[in-house]
C-alpha cells in the first residue's frame, strides 16, 4: 500500500506566477488535509477536504489560494499569484480516522 | 484556541541513553487526542505515537512511550536506548476530538551523539 504521495517535491516560480501542488491519498482514504510549513515553525492547518467536498477551510487564506479534491484524481492546492511569503514546506495528509499519514510535502521557492 | 507548547528548542543525547522531550497543551476539552511525530531531514512526517485522553495507560510503541499527565496537561515523549536514526525534529500535536485539525508545536530538534 503505497503511502501519500505528493508532487513535486520541489517547485520554484517567480513572484505572480502560479503554483500547482499535487496530492495522491492513501488507497482507501478518502479525507484529505493540507498543511502548510514555514521555517522554524510546525505546521499549520489550511484546509480539509473529502471527495468532492471542502469540509473545513479555516486555516486558507481567503485570497489567492483554494483547494479542491475531484472525484477522480489527487487533489490539488492551487496559489496564484504567489510573493516571497509562500515560499514553505506543504505537506498533506489522508486519513481513514483517527490517525493521518502525511506526505513527504512540496517544498515551494518564490524568487 | 488550543495551543501546544514545547519548551525545547534541541536537545542532544548520547546513543543508547534515554532522553525525553517535553510538550504542554492548553484545553478546555476533555475528549481529544495528542501524538508525537518525528520529522527527519527528508521532511517526511513521521506518526510516533499517539494518546486518546480518555485512556489513562500511557502509550507505548517499541522505544517510545509517553508520560500523559491529564490533569497537568503535559504530554512528555521518551526515546530509550536512542538510536542514530531517532535524530530529527520531534513536534507535538493535539486534535481536539470531532475536530480534523491537528495543532502542532514549534519542535524539538534532536541530536543524536555517537
Amino acid at each position: 500500500n503505497a503511502g501519500v504521495m505528493q508532487n513535486p517535491r520541489h517547485l520554484v516560480r517567480r513572484r505572480g506566477q502560479e503554483a500547482r501542488l499535487r496530492c495522491s491519498p492513501m488507497k482507501g482514504h478518502s479525507h484529505v488535509y493540507w498543511y502548510r510549513q514555514l521555517p522554524e515553525e510546525g505546521l499549520k492547518f489550511m484546509v480539509y477536504l473529502q471527495k468532492e467536498n471542502i469540509i473545513d477551510e479555516s486555516g486558507m487564506p481567503k485570497e489567492r489560494f483554494s483547494a479542491e479534491f475531484p472525484k477522480e484524481g489527487p487533489s490539488i492546492l492551487r496559489i496564484q499569484q504567489v510573493v516571497r511569503g509562500d515560499s514553505a514546506a506543504y505537506f498533506c495528509a489522508s486519513s481513514p480516522g483517527t490517525s493521518k499519514f502525511f506526505g513527504p510535502g512540496t517544498r515551494l521557492t518564490v524568487l | 484556541a488550543q495551543t501546544v507548547t514545547q519548551s525545547q528548542p534541541e536537545m542532544s543525547v548520547q546513543e543508547a541513553e534515554t532522553v525525553t522531550l517535553s510538550c504542554t497543551y492548553d484545553t478546555s476539552e476533555s475528549d481529544y487526542y495528542l501524538f508525537w511525530y518525528k520529522q527527519p531531514p527528508s521532511r517526511q512526517m513521521i506518526l510516533v505515537i499517539r494518546q486518546e485522553a480518555y485512556k489513562q495507560q500511557n502509550a507505548t510503541e517499541n522505544r517510545f512511550s509517553v508520560n500523559f499527565q491529564k490533569a497537568a496537561k503535559s504530554f512528555s515523549l521518551k526515546i530509550s536506548d536512542s538510536q542514530l536514526g531517532d535524530a530529527a525534529m520531534y513536534f507535538c500535536a493535539y486534535r481536539r476530538g470531532g475536530s480534523e485539525k491537528l495543532v502542532f508545536g514549534k519542535g524539538t530538534k534532536l541530536t543524536v551523539n555517537p
